[in-house]
């Protein structure tokens, strides 16, 4: 069974950091592109970051230069790298797996299996 | 990056009526790679339809998706009480995924 467990949320001050993690079973994360979709309270979902089999990475202009997306393979956890916040990155992160289309060893495609997410709160 | 323009912000609807939800790429969607997703309040997003027309797994008939391009459309043929919830499209053609901003399906 494919399951995603988020962690790492909390309060940070303005311009602090801090590091999610999403820890995978039933799949390798190294199969799969995996990507990270945030919501703000009472907002819609916004696609922050997503990073291929291959190890390429990708991000929204909103995060480009301040968030890093990487993966252990060992553990098989996605993490995401979260500096220079500020109140606007307040959200709850979500990590998501893609799949559908599978070539090569490398899966992409629709985010079919989500995590429950993780409060990201940037307050002082 | 593609923008993806979903309309009405807010469709009020009866039980038994037909929903229809539309998204408006700013650019093509490759290969139709559009994707539809359900939310209820406090729960992690559902995928519905992907590659523009294809059910996933588990997910009644009632649902369907279609349009290629620039112009997608989610319906439902027949509300049920359960399907009164936020709705997103996704594109996942491109390497910067976006999603539309939700279409909000309350009860009338």
């Amino acid at each position: 069974e494919v399951q995603l467990v988020e962690s790492g949320g909390g309060l940070v001050q303005p311009g602090g950091s801090l590091r999610l993690s999403c820890a995978a079973s039933g799949f390798t994360v190294s199969s799969n592109y995996m990507s990270w979709v945030r919501q703000a309270p009472g907002k819609g979902l916004e696609w922050v970051s997503v990073i291929y089999s291959g190890g390429s990475t990708y991000y929204a202009d909103s995060v480009k230069g301040r968030f890093t997306i990487s993966r252990d393979n060992s553990k098989n956890t996605l993490y995401l790298q979260m500096n220079s916040l500020r109140a606007e990155d307040t959200a709850v992160y979500y990590c998501a797996r893609e799949g559908g289309y599978c070539s090569g060893g490398s899966c992409w495609g629709q985010f079919d299996y989500w995590g429950q997410g993780t409060l990201v709160t940037v307050s002082s | 990056e593609i923008v993806l323009t979903q309309s009405p912000g807010t469709l009020s609807l009866s039980p038994g009526e037909r929903a229809t939800l539309s998204c408006r790429a700013s650019q093509s969607v490759s290969s139709s790679y559009l994707a539809w997703y359900q939310q209820k309040p406090g729960q992690a997003p559902r995928l519905l339809i992907y590659g523009a027309s294809s059910r996933a797994t588990g997910i009644p008939d009632r649902f369907s998706g279609s349009g290629s391009g620039t112009d997608f459309t989610l319906t439902i043929s027949r509300l049920e009480p359960e399907d009164f919830a936020v709705y997103y499209c996704q594109q996942y053609g491109s390497s910067q995924r976006s999603f539309g901003q939700g279409t909000k399906l309350e009860i009338k």
